[in-house]
């Protein structure tokens, strides 16, 4: 049981808009805690792909967008490509479990 | 460019212990901390705990506490995770990855499979 919900699966078709949500609680997201995205294509390490809340790495496309609202936050892939399927894992903070980072149970992403 | 090399693939026995290494190269290796994530066949990510290059600070995951250590050599830029008494559900891929101070991973290794088998 993660910290983090996040859906364990979204498709959508090549061009379309998907959105994976991340709900937390008090204690991690709604204290205000920055939230971060990752993808894992298969078979490799994790990616940073949104950091604190919105921003993307240098090389990330601006397909990719994250946003942070209360005690959730999504990330939007929009002009879905298939070399978009991958899981995506958003990841923040919890004060309530002495200091220690939280991941969601990751999102597979199908591009159909 | 940022590179974190991870030793590879390890076996062991249950009760066994093992010793992952993660050389970092281009940057400063104090200026940064090092985080370890396993993840599981077929599962999700999950965070074993935090190390300070700068000072040897650690924090880890109350689930592992009492049977993993986390160490840094800065004279060779490199960290080290040591899992002991492992039982087969410690079997996974185990990942290090730079830690941001401002609470993200930047940059991750390629992972080293441990398998634990009888």
């Amino acid at each position: 049981q993660s910290v983090l919900t996040q859906p364990p699966s979204v498709s959508g078709a090549p061009g379309q808009r998907v959105t994976i949500s991340c709900t937390g609680s008090s204690s991690n997201i709604g204290a205000g805690y920055d939230v971060h995205w990752y993808q894992q294509l298969p078979g490799t390490a994790p990616k940073l792909l949104i950091y604190a809340n919105f921003n993307r790495p240098s090389g990330v496309p601006d397909r990719f967008s994250g946003s942070k609202s209360g005690t959730s936050a999504s990330l939007a892939i929009t002009g879905l490509q298939a070399e978009d399927e991958a899981d995506y894992y958003c990841q923040s903070y919890d004060s309530s479990l002495s200091g220690h980072v939280v991941f969601g149970g990751g999102t597979k992403l199908t591009v159909l | 460019q940022v590179q974190l090399v991870q030793s590879g693939a390890e076996v062991k026995k249950p009760g066994a212990s093992v010793k992952v290494s993660c050389k970092a190269s281009g940057y400063t290796f104090t200026s940064y901390g090092v985080n370890w994530v396993r993840q599981a066949p077929g599962q999700g990510l999950e965070w074993m705990g935090w190390i300070s290059a700068y000072n040897g600070n650690t924090n880890y995951a109350q689930k592992l506490q009492g049977r993993v250590t986390m160490t840094t050599d800065t004279s060779t830029s490199t960290a080290y995770m040591e899992l002991r008494s492992l039982r087969s559900d410690d079997t996974a891929v185990y990942y290090c990855a730079r830690w941001d101070s401002s609470g993200y991973l930047d940059y991750w290794g390629q992972g080293t499979l441990v398998t634990v088998s009888s």
